[in-house]
């Protein structure tokens, strides 16, 4: 079965420090991954993705994501948090064929403190 | 370039009313589905359709229809509303070759 597993639910951490947010995916043939960010009351937005190419992705803001196929995961990483990186992560998996559906973890939900 | 537009943004509606989330994209996109966000649950798909005329279940279809008469609005239906319900609801649509998804700004629904 198509599946996306965030096994973090919540990852501490004060500011300035690295972190690591975890994401594994059943195992396909070719996939496209996406990293989303959803601030508090706000929709969600793309922070970035892996369509092919390099393996190591990165965002306009810090964050970097490695495509791992042996693994089947996709962890984002960020060196150094800042306050304003307080927000909920969702990893998504495009498996591809005939439909494009978008299969998307739980969630991790990132608490940066001072 | 409106993208991926959801209306409403709020509702409130009393179990067993029924009603319609409207979804509409401007980018002429084949894909399009419905999604619904719990807490500690992400985005479940509730469902999809790959064009005009064609729909499927995801997930989560219970309770829900759907219908896609034009490439850009694809409508959630909730025939009689249960608490259940209660939720936020994106839409989001994607050209054929799903490497990029744009998404509504979401319908927070409470069902009393």
């Amino acid at each position: 079965a198509q599946s996306v597993t965030q096994l973090d639910s919540q990852v501490p951490v004060f500011e300035e420090a690295p972190v690591e947010l975890r994401c594994n995916y059943s195992s396909s043939v070719s996939v496209y991954l996406f990293w989303y960010v959803q601030y508090p009351n706000q929709g969600l937005q793309l922070l970035l993705k892996y369509l092919s190419g390099s393996t190591l992705v990165e965002s306009i803001n810090g964050f970097e994501a490695e495509f791992n196929k042996s693994q089947t995961s996709f962890h984002l990483r960020k060196p150094s948090v800042h306050i304003s990186d307080t927000a909920e992560y969702f990893c998504a998996v495009n498996y591809g064929g005939a439909t494009n559906k978008l299969i998307f973890g739980t969630g991790t939900l990132l608490a940066v403190q001072p | 370039n409106a993208g991926v537009t959801q209306t409403p943004k709020f509702q409130v509606l009393k179990t067993g009313q029924s009603m319609t989330l409207q979804c509409a994209q401007d980018m002429n996109h084949e894909y399009m589905s419905w999604y619904r966000q719990d807490p500690g649950m992400g985005l479940r798909l509730i469902h999809y359709s790959v064009g005009a005329g064609i729909t499927d279940q995801g997930e989560v279809p219970n309770g829900y229809n759907v219908s896609r008469s034009t490439t850009e609005d694809f409508p959630l239906r909730l025939l009689s509303a249960a608490p259940s319900q209660t939720s936020v609801y994106f839409c989001a649509s994607s050209d054929r070759d799903g490497d990029g998804y744009t998404f509504g700004s979401g319908t927070r629904l409470t069902v009393v």
